[in-house]
């Protein structure tokens, strides 16, 4: 089964820093990989996705992610980090075999501080 | 993409009543879930709805507790039976499967249930 784990659940960085949040799954099968963010009281949106091709994705809000196989990481990163960055940060992997099914992590929640 | 919206946003019940929270797609959706999350927790997945036929539950969520219907393949509903103060969550919706294959899921805002 697959299974996503998030290190930290708590990051802090100040303004202007890099954000760098940690992801690393198990999956039995080429993974679909998904990066999510949430601000408070609202739903969930998609960041960016690693599905096949480029190793190095490019999403929304000028994050990017990079798969990398061999260390069955999707870690998310962000060169220099903006107040509005401040949310909850999920990672999620396709549960496999066509069921658009996605297992979370437990989420990190992104500080930023002026 | 997808657009989906919630209703209602929020709601307060008294214990021992339901609630039916409406989730709508702007577009026809393969798949369409059900999650709850907890304040400051992940998500957990209650069910898939499945669009003519019954919804498949995960371990530990019953059909009696959750009724969940999906008519057809942007509509779908949750019920939350017989409510307790436990049951006070938040609850998302979503959609994956649009059209051109893709497998990220699109969700609601949520619905935030207080039980009292």
């Amino acid at each position: 089964a697959q299974s996503v784990t998030q290190l930290g659940s708590h990051v802090s960085v100040s303004e202007g820093a890099l954000v760098l949040l940690r992801c690393n799954y198990s999956s039995s099968v080429p993974p679909y990989l998904f990066w999510y963010v949430q601000y408070p009281n609202q739903g969930l949106q998609l960041l960016l996705k690693y599905t096949t091709g480029a190793t190095l994705v490019k999403g929304i809000n000028g994050f990017e992610a990079e798969f990398k196989k061999s260390e069955t990481s999707f870690h998310l990163t962000k060169p220099s980090a903006h107040m509005s960055d401040a949310a909850e940060y999920f990672c999620a992997v396709e549960s496999g075999a066509g069921s658009y099914q996605l297992t979370f992590g437990k989420g990190t929640k992104l500080s930023v501080i002026p | 993409s997808a657009v989906i919206s919630q209703k209602p946003s929020r709601d307060i019940c008294q214990r021992g009543t339901s609630l039916t929270i409406q989730c709508q797609v702007d577009s026809q959706v393969t798949m369409m879930f059900w999650y709850r999350q907890q304040p400051g927790q992940s998500l957990t997945l209650i069910a898939t709805a499945n669009q003519g036929s019954e919804a498949t539950y995960e371990s530990g969520f019953v059909i009696d507790k959750f009724p969940i219907s999906r008519p057809n393949l942007t509509f779908s509903t949750l019920t939350v039976s017989n409510l307790s103060p436990e049951d006070s969550s938040i609850y998302l919706c979503s959609g994956s499967g649009t059209s051109g294959g893709s497998y990220e899921q699109y969700f609601g805002p949520g619905t935030r249930l207080t039980v009292t």
